[in-house]
Protein backbone atom coordinates (compact mmCIF):
# COMPACT_ATOMS: atom_id res chain seq x y z
CA UNK A 1 0.00 0.00 0.00
CA UNK A 2 1.63 3.06 -0.98
CA UNK A 3 1.02 5.58 2.12
CA UNK A 4 2.57 8.73 -0.27
CA UNK A 5 1.48 9.10 -3.73
CA UNK A 6 3.09 11.25 -6.50
CA UNK A 7 0.84 10.72 -9.40
CA UNK A 8 2.74 12.92 -11.97
CA UNK A 9 5.92 11.25 -13.04
CA UNK A 10 6.69 14.65 -14.55
CA UNK A 11 5.88 18.25 -15.23
CA UNK A 12 7.25 20.88 -18.04
CA UNK A 13 6.86 24.58 -16.84
CA UNK A 14 7.92 27.39 -18.79
CA UNK A 15 10.55 30.24 -17.03
CA UNK A 16 8.74 32.52 -14.77
CA UNK A 17 5.48 30.27 -14.57
CA UNK A 18 4.63 28.62 -11.64
CA UNK A 19 5.26 25.28 -11.01
CA UNK A 20 3.03 22.84 -8.49
CA UNK A 21 3.70 19.67 -7.87
CA UNK A 22 1.41 17.25 -6.04
CA UNK A 23 0.89 15.21 -3.59
CA UNK A 24 -1.26 12.52 -1.76
CA UNK A 25 -0.99 10.46 1.51
CA UNK A 26 -3.19 8.08 3.36
CA UNK A 27 -0.83 7.57 6.59
CA UNK A 28 -2.57 9.85 9.60
CA UNK A 29 -0.09 9.43 11.79
CA UNK A 30 2.17 11.55 9.53
CA UNK A 31 3.52 14.63 11.53
CA UNK A 32 5.90 15.94 9.05
CA UNK A 33 6.04 16.49 5.59
CA UNK A 34 9.02 17.07 3.50
CA UNK A 35 9.61 18.10 0.02
CA UNK A 36 12.91 16.98 -1.46
CA UNK A 37 15.09 17.98 -4.15
CA UNK A 38 17.54 15.64 -6.22
CA UNK A 39 19.48 16.16 -9.44
CA UNK A 40 21.40 13.52 -11.32
CA UNK A 41 24.25 11.93 -9.66
CA UNK A 42 23.68 13.45 -6.13
CA UNK A 43 21.87 12.74 -3.32
CA UNK A 44 18.46 14.33 -3.08
CA UNK A 45 18.38 17.86 -0.67
CA UNK A 46 15.68 19.12 1.31
CA UNK A 47 13.97 21.44 0.51
CA UNK A 48 10.90 22.48 2.83
CA UNK A 49 8.65 20.99 5.40
CA UNK A 50 5.32 21.43 7.17
CA UNK A 51 3.87 20.56 10.55
CA UNK A 52 0.82 18.41 10.24
CA UNK A 53 -0.98 20.87 12.46
CA UNK A 54 -0.09 23.85 9.97
CA UNK A 55 -1.67 24.57 6.32
CA UNK A 56 0.89 26.81 4.37
CA UNK A 57 4.95 27.35 4.68
CA UNK A 58 6.74 29.70 2.97
CA UNK A 59 10.39 29.95 2.37
CA UNK A 60 11.21 32.43 -0.93
CA UNK A 61 10.33 30.89 -4.04
CA UNK A 62 8.65 27.57 -2.72
CA UNK A 63 5.48 27.44 -0.64
CA UNK A 64 4.21 24.00 0.35
CA UNK A 65 0.18 24.19 1.50
CA UNK A 66 -0.96 21.31 3.38
CA UNK A 67 -5.02 19.86 3.08
CA UNK A 68 -5.68 17.72 6.08
CA UNK A 69 -8.98 16.89 5.46
CA UNK A 70 -8.06 15.85 2.10
CA UNK A 71 -4.63 14.28 2.78
CA UNK A 72 -2.97 15.99 0.35
CA UNK A 73 0.04 18.73 -0.32
CA UNK A 74 1.39 20.20 -2.48
CA UNK A 75 4.56 22.39 -3.76
CA UNK A 76 4.42 25.89 -5.38
CA UNK A 77 7.43 27.41 -7.17
CA UNK A 78 7.12 30.86 -8.16
CA UNK A 79 8.72 31.81 -10.39
CA UNK A 80 10.36 28.48 -11.61
CA UNK A 81 14.18 28.69 -12.67
CA UNK A 82 15.85 26.50 -15.18
CA UNK A 83 17.77 25.20 -12.33
CA UNK A 84 14.82 23.94 -10.47
CA UNK A 85 14.91 21.57 -12.94
CA UNK A 86 15.16 18.44 -10.79
CA UNK A 87 13.43 15.23 -9.40
CA UNK A 88 10.84 16.29 -6.71
CA UNK A 89 10.30 13.77 -3.74
CA UNK A 90 7.31 14.43 -1.51
CA UNK A 91 7.83 12.36 2.08
CA UNK A 92 5.48 11.94 5.00
CA UNK A 93 7.34 11.52 8.90
CA UNK A 94 6.01 8.43 11.26
CA UNK A 95 7.00 9.84 14.62
CA UNK A 96 9.38 7.29 16.50
CA UNK A 97 8.71 5.64 19.86
CA UNK A 98 10.24 8.22 21.84
CA UNK A 99 8.11 11.06 21.15
CA UNK A 100 9.06 13.79 19.01
CA UNK A 101 12.42 11.83 17.87
CA UNK A 102 13.20 10.86 14.30
CA UNK A 103 11.25 7.76 12.86
CA UNK A 104 10.17 6.78 9.89
CA UNK A 105 10.69 8.73 6.68
CA UNK A 106 8.28 7.59 4.15
CA UNK A 107 8.73 9.04 0.14
CA UNK A 108 6.58 9.20 -2.97
CA UNK A 109 8.15 8.37 -5.81
CA UNK A 110 9.43 11.53 -7.29
CA UNK A 111 7.97 13.80 -10.07
CA UNK A 112 10.52 15.06 -12.16
CA UNK A 113 10.55 19.45 -13.23
CA UNK A 114 11.74 20.52 -16.16
CA UNK A 115 11.79 24.15 -16.88
CA UNK A 116 12.27 25.29 -20.13
CA UNK A 117 14.03 28.61 -20.65
CA UNK B 1 32.98 20.89 5.21
CA UNK B 2 30.13 19.26 6.35
CA UNK B 3 29.23 16.28 4.64
CA UNK B 4 27.19 13.21 4.48
CA UNK B 5 30.50 10.63 2.73
CA UNK B 6 29.44 7.17 1.16
CA UNK B 7 32.18 4.54 0.09
CA UNK B 8 32.37 3.05 -2.35
CA UNK B 9 30.32 5.18 -4.71
CA UNK B 10 30.26 2.18 -7.31
CA UNK B 11 30.37 -1.56 -6.87
CA UNK B 12 29.56 -4.20 -9.34
CA UNK B 13 29.60 -7.49 -7.07
CA UNK B 14 28.01 -11.18 -7.52
CA UNK B 15 25.75 -13.41 -5.72
CA UNK B 16 26.32 -14.07 -2.19
CA UNK B 17 29.93 -12.51 -1.69
CA UNK B 18 29.37 -10.40 1.62
CA UNK B 19 29.89 -6.56 1.55
CA UNK B 20 29.98 -3.49 3.26
CA UNK B 21 28.92 0.37 2.42
CA UNK B 22 30.36 2.55 4.94
CA UNK B 23 28.81 6.14 5.53
CA UNK B 24 30.34 8.89 7.42
CA UNK B 25 29.08 11.93 8.57
CA UNK B 26 31.40 14.93 10.34
CA UNK B 27 28.34 16.93 11.94
CA UNK B 28 28.18 15.18 15.17
CA UNK B 29 24.71 13.85 13.98
CA UNK B 30 22.82 11.58 16.14
CA UNK B 31 19.95 10.44 13.68
CA UNK B 32 21.37 8.42 10.38
CA UNK B 33 19.74 6.26 7.58
CA UNK B 34 19.78 4.05 4.97
CA UNK B 35 17.42 4.63 1.58
CA UNK B 36 17.14 2.76 -1.66
CA UNK B 37 16.28 4.23 -4.74
CA UNK B 38 14.97 1.95 -7.50
CA UNK B 39 13.35 3.27 -10.92
CA UNK B 40 9.20 3.71 -10.36
CA UNK B 41 9.51 2.78 -6.41
CA UNK B 42 11.07 6.26 -5.29
CA UNK B 43 13.14 6.25 -2.16
CA UNK B 44 12.48 3.69 0.51
CA UNK B 45 13.93 3.54 3.94
CA UNK B 46 15.90 0.06 5.21
CA UNK B 47 17.03 0.99 8.26
CA UNK B 48 17.64 4.25 10.28
CA UNK B 49 19.46 4.57 13.73
CA UNK B 50 18.80 7.35 16.47
CA UNK B 51 22.02 6.81 18.32
CA UNK B 52 24.85 4.54 18.67
CA UNK B 53 23.72 0.94 19.54
CA UNK B 54 20.01 2.14 18.23
CA UNK B 55 19.06 1.03 15.42
CA UNK B 56 15.13 0.23 14.04
CA UNK B 57 13.81 -1.29 10.65
CA UNK B 58 12.61 0.50 8.00
CA UNK B 59 10.50 -0.31 4.88
CA UNK B 60 12.30 -2.80 3.38
CA UNK B 61 14.95 -4.35 5.88
CA UNK B 62 15.11 -7.39 4.31
CA UNK B 63 18.76 -8.64 3.61
CA UNK B 64 20.44 -6.25 5.24
CA UNK B 65 22.13 -5.29 8.79
CA UNK B 66 23.42 -2.10 10.32
CA UNK B 67 25.48 -1.40 12.83
CA UNK B 68 26.24 1.95 14.81
CA UNK B 69 29.13 1.06 17.38
CA UNK B 70 30.40 4.95 16.91
CA UNK B 71 28.48 8.18 16.42
CA UNK B 72 29.68 9.20 12.72
CA UNK B 73 29.33 5.64 11.38
CA UNK B 74 26.50 3.71 10.07
CA UNK B 75 27.99 0.92 7.65
CA UNK B 76 24.92 -0.88 5.31
CA UNK B 77 26.22 -4.55 5.53
CA UNK B 78 24.52 -7.20 2.77
CA UNK B 79 25.83 -10.82 4.47
CA UNK B 80 24.73 -12.62 1.02
CA UNK B 81 23.80 -9.93 -1.57
CA UNK B 82 21.35 -10.78 -4.24
CA UNK B 83 20.65 -9.22 -7.71
CA UNK B 84 17.09 -8.11 -6.13
CA UNK B 85 19.48 -5.76 -4.45
CA UNK B 86 21.02 -3.94 -7.47
CA UNK B 87 20.16 -0.91 -7.02
CA UNK B 88 21.39 3.00 -5.68
CA UNK B 89 21.79 3.26 -2.31
CA UNK B 90 21.99 7.05 -0.11
CA UNK B 91 22.85 7.44 3.58
CA UNK B 92 21.26 10.13 5.32
CA UNK B 93 22.25 12.04 8.84
CA UNK B 94 20.29 14.92 11.23
CA UNK B 95 20.12 16.05 14.60
CA UNK B 96 17.56 14.42 16.40
CA UNK B 97 14.76 16.21 16.38
CA UNK B 98 13.08 17.00 20.31
CA UNK B 99 11.14 19.91 19.39
CA UNK B 100 8.35 21.18 17.00
CA UNK B 101 10.99 22.04 14.09
CA UNK B 102 12.18 19.68 11.86
CA UNK B 103 15.85 18.68 11.84
CA UNK B 104 17.00 18.95 8.23
CA UNK B 105 18.63 15.28 7.10
CA UNK B 106 21.74 15.42 4.50
CA UNK B 107 21.83 12.85 2.07
CA UNK B 108 25.39 11.56 0.89
CA UNK B 109 26.34 11.01 -2.98
CA UNK B 110 24.81 7.65 -3.33
CA UNK B 111 26.46 4.45 -4.08
CA UNK B 112 25.41 2.39 -7.34
CA UNK B 113 25.56 -0.84 -6.46
CA UNK B 114 25.06 -4.02 -8.70
CA UNK B 115 25.08 -7.36 -7.96
CA UNK B 116 25.62 -10.18 -10.76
Amino acid sequence: DQQVKQNSPSLSVQEGRISILNCDYTNSMFDYFLWYKKYPAEGPTFLISISSIKDKNEDGRFTVFLNKSAKHLSLHIVPSQPGDSAVYFCAGHVPGGYGGSQGNLIFGKGTKLSVKP
Amino acid sequence: EAQVTQNPRYLITVTGKKLTVTCSQNMNHEYMSWYRQDPGLGLRQIYYSMNVEVTDKGDVPEGYKVSRKEKRNFPLILESPSPNQTSLYFCASSFLRTSADWSEQFFGPGTRLTVL
